[in-house]
């Protein structure tokens, strides 16, 4: 089974509106964190917000935040107030921290695409 | 701020010919990493380095090598490529725990 899902290969928003990018995830370690990044189109790979699995509160970095739902399983990024600049491949991963040496497990990715 | 320094940017191979794709990292850390990126498959883990003098397989480690030369610097060694390994390496590095990895600007490589 995968271990984490993003379910929107594309998204397509206007300028200064919000969106949402899905993540849901599998795991049975109770420590685990989950991380978001962005990859514009020149191919850099750009940390953007971090929740571990036992933040009391859904994280926020500037216009980026997540809507943790640890029931559900998903860690869904919220862009408020879209920009051009936002353009780009969107990439979810979890690192599970009792699971010997943690790695991160990305996602496949959903691509943003954010319109004038 | 240097940050990790991936070397070359582009390259292109021959079926059967030998390269080894460079990585530095200036951030004192501990961990560093090789993904592969092919489109619609995400990053997957080719190697990492939990510390200097150890390496551990990935998901994808077939027809790779790594050495940790020290603790800057994890090297990608391909013996003998193939097409299949046409892709888009990074390398990235990290403390452990919640700290996100830091990823290099990437390799495209080419296998004909």
């Amino acid at each position: 089974a995968q271990k984490i899902t993003q379910t929107q290969p594309g998204m397509f928003v206007q300028e200064k509106e919000a969106v949402t990018l899905d993540c849901t995830y599998d795991t049975s370690d109770p420590s685990y964190g989950l991380f978001w990044y962005k990859q514009p189109s020149s191919g850099e790979m750009i940390f953007l917000i971090y929740q571990g699995s036992y933040d009391q509160q859904n994280a926020t970095e500037g216009r980026y935040s997540l809507n943790f739902q640890k029931a559900r399983k998903s860690a869904n990024l919220v862009i408020s107030a879209s920009q051009l600049g936002d353009s780009a491949m969107y990439f979810c991963a979890m690192r599970e921290f009792n699971s010997g040496y943690s790695t991160l497990t990305f996602g496949k990715g959903t691509m943003l695409l954010v319109s004038p | 701020n240097a940050g990790v320094t991936q070397t070359p940017k582009f390259q292109v191979l021959k079926t059967g010919q030998s390269m080894t794709l460079q990585c530095a990292q200036d951030m004192n850390h501990n961990s560093m990493y090789w993904y592969r990126q092919d489109p619609g498959m995400g990053l997957r883990l080719i190697y990492y380095s939990a510390s200097e003098g150890t390496t551990d397989k990935g998901e994808v480690p077939n027809g790779y090598n790594v050495s940790r030369l020290n603790k800057r610097e994890f090297s990608l060694r391909l013996e003998s490529a193939a097409p299949s390994q046409t892709s888009v390496y990074f390398c990235a590095s990290s403390e452990p725990g919640n700290q996100p990895q830091h990823f290099g600007d990437g390799t495209r490589l080419s296998i004909l």
